[in-house]
């Protein structure tokens, strides 16, 4: 149980395109989702946190116009990354926390990597 | 400011020798505390974490970590190392109260050497 699905795993675009990439929750309810970027060999830094129904929270530093999150179900969030640049060539990775969660665990997706060209 | 510090970006052991891959933590109140591990290309799996009670936390894989509050250290351990640990591990805290996201160490790339 607890599975987190990803799609795609991988993409490459061009430069001012924009890239969606999904977050699932396969067999439970997430009321809260999370999305962080890594960058190689370095840690994940949290972008967003993602609740069902509601603007998601930003945070500090990162533009919410150019990473647009939507979680319109208790299944599905995703992030769009509008006008993409290569800096923004990196590994995405979301994470859902059940609803039904005593301590709030997180539970990842395998990550979407996306190149910029 | 919550923060999570690996100190060692890189561990090498040979294959059957113990393994210890370490975290300490500073944060504003009392953590939950979680070990993740990260295959290439691949997203984070949870091997174990600590919510409270017995200070040492049994989780996937043989592995184990002992949670020293006096020290803030929360230790990963395994007694025997395999080659197929060789990968990227996290360590992550939470806060009981406040925010729900999770503060991520900087990882520590473990190696074992057949």
């Amino acid at each position: 149980g607890a599975v987190v699905s990803q799609h795609p795993s991988w993409v490459i675009c061009k430069s001012g395109t924009s890239v969606k990439i999904e977050c699932r929750s396969l067999d439970f309810q997430a009321t809260t989702m999370f999305w962080y970027r890594q960058f190689p060999k370095q840690s994940l830094m949290l972008m967003a946190t993602s609740n069902e129904g509601s603007k998601a929270t930003y945070e500090q530093g990162v533009e919410k116009d150019k990473f647009l999150i939507n979680h319109a179900s208790l299944t599905l969030s995703t992030l769009t990354v509008t006008s993409a640049h290569p800096e923004d060539s990196s590994f995405y990775i979301c994470s859902a926390r059940p609803t039904t969660s005593s301590y709030n665990e997180q539970f990842f997706g395998p990550g979407t990597r996306l190149t910029v060209l | 400011a919550q923060s999570v510090a690996q100190p060692e970006d890189q561990v090498n052991v040979a294959e059957g020798n113990p393994l210890t891959v370490k975290c300490t933590y500073s944060v504003s109140g009392n953590p939950y505390l979680f070990w993740y591990v990260q295959y290439p290309n691949r997203g984070l799996q949870f091997l174990l974490k600590y919510i409270t009670g017995d200070n040492l936390v049994k989780g996937s894989y043989g592995f184990e970590a002992e949670f020293n509050k006096s020290q803030t250290s929360f230790h990963l351990k395994k007694p025997s190392a395999l080659v197929s640990d060789s990968a990227l591990y996290f360590c992550a805290v939470r806060l009981k109260t406040g925010a729900n996201n999770l503060f991520f160490g900087t990882g520590t790339r473990l190696t074992v050497i057949p």
